[in-house]
């Protein structure tokens, strides 16, 4: 099973800054088939990025994700109000597809 | 518009069942991969199982297989979770997702709001 960790576990910022968001797997993640969620407070899971690069429907270009391997990368430009939230990565190169623990980004 | 609807969700003893229901609409139900995921109190997410478009394929979780049970009536666009011998550890949020196509494992594009499942005496 491949294992992701993600850090930092919590992320403090003010609204307009950049974050960069890491997970990072324990085997390398086939075909780059890694995706991101963003989860607010109360609220289920939203898809942000998938295929490690590609943003999903309706999802700003503020954000990107990166990487390849057993490293990636999410980042977002400026941060905006909703963006105050959990984050979690998850692979699906393999079976029983694992998410990692997650991310919290809150405001500084 | 895209929208999964989750019920079923209850309190319920060890040992117990209960039935999960998810009724979809604004896509083709039938073209599409389903999944079950899950999110214990304050904890991340679990992938617990899913189901192929025509209900040919089942998969679970190692720590649901041979307890829990998924299926879909696409002339209902519904998909279910049958849940059995519940346990204590089982008690979460239970979230209905579409599956995109891929040639990986399954990813989630689409979440319904989920519904509580607790297990407890």
């Amino acid at each position: 099973e491949i294992v992701l960790t993600q850090s930092p576990g919590t992320l403090s910022l003010s609204p307009g800054q950049r974050a960069t968001l890491s997970c990072r797997a324990s085997q390398s993640v086939a075909s780059n088939f890694l995706a991101w969620y963003r989860q607010k407070p109360g609220q289920a899971p939203r898809l942000l990025i998938y295929g490690a690069s590609s943003r999903a429907t309706g999802i700003p270009d503020r954000f990107s994700g990166g990487g390849s391997g057993t490293d990636f990368t999410l980042t977002i430009s400026r941060l905006e109000p909703e963006d105050f939230a959990v984050f979690y990565c998850q692979q699906y190169g393999t079976s029983a597809g694992t998410f990692g623990p997650g991310t919290k980004v809150d405001i500084k | 518009e895209v929208h999964l609807v989750e019920s079923g969700g209850n309190l319920v003893q060890p040992g117990g069942s209960l039935r999960l229901s998810c009724a979809v609409s604004g896509f083709i139900f039938s073209n599409y991969a389903m999944s079950w995921v899950r999110q214990a109190p304050g904890k991340g997410l679990e992938w617990v199982s899913s189901v192929t478009n025509n209900g040919a394929r089942t998969h679970y979780a190692d720590s649901v297989k041979g307890r829990f049970t998924i299926s879909r009536d696409n002339s209902k666009n519904t998909l279910y979770l049958q849940m059995n011998s519940l346990r204590a550890e089982d008690t979460a949020i239970y979230y209905c997702a579409k599956n995109p196509p891929t040639s990986g494992w399954f990813y989630f594009d689409y979440w319904g709001q989920g519904t509580l499942v607790t297990v407890s005496s």
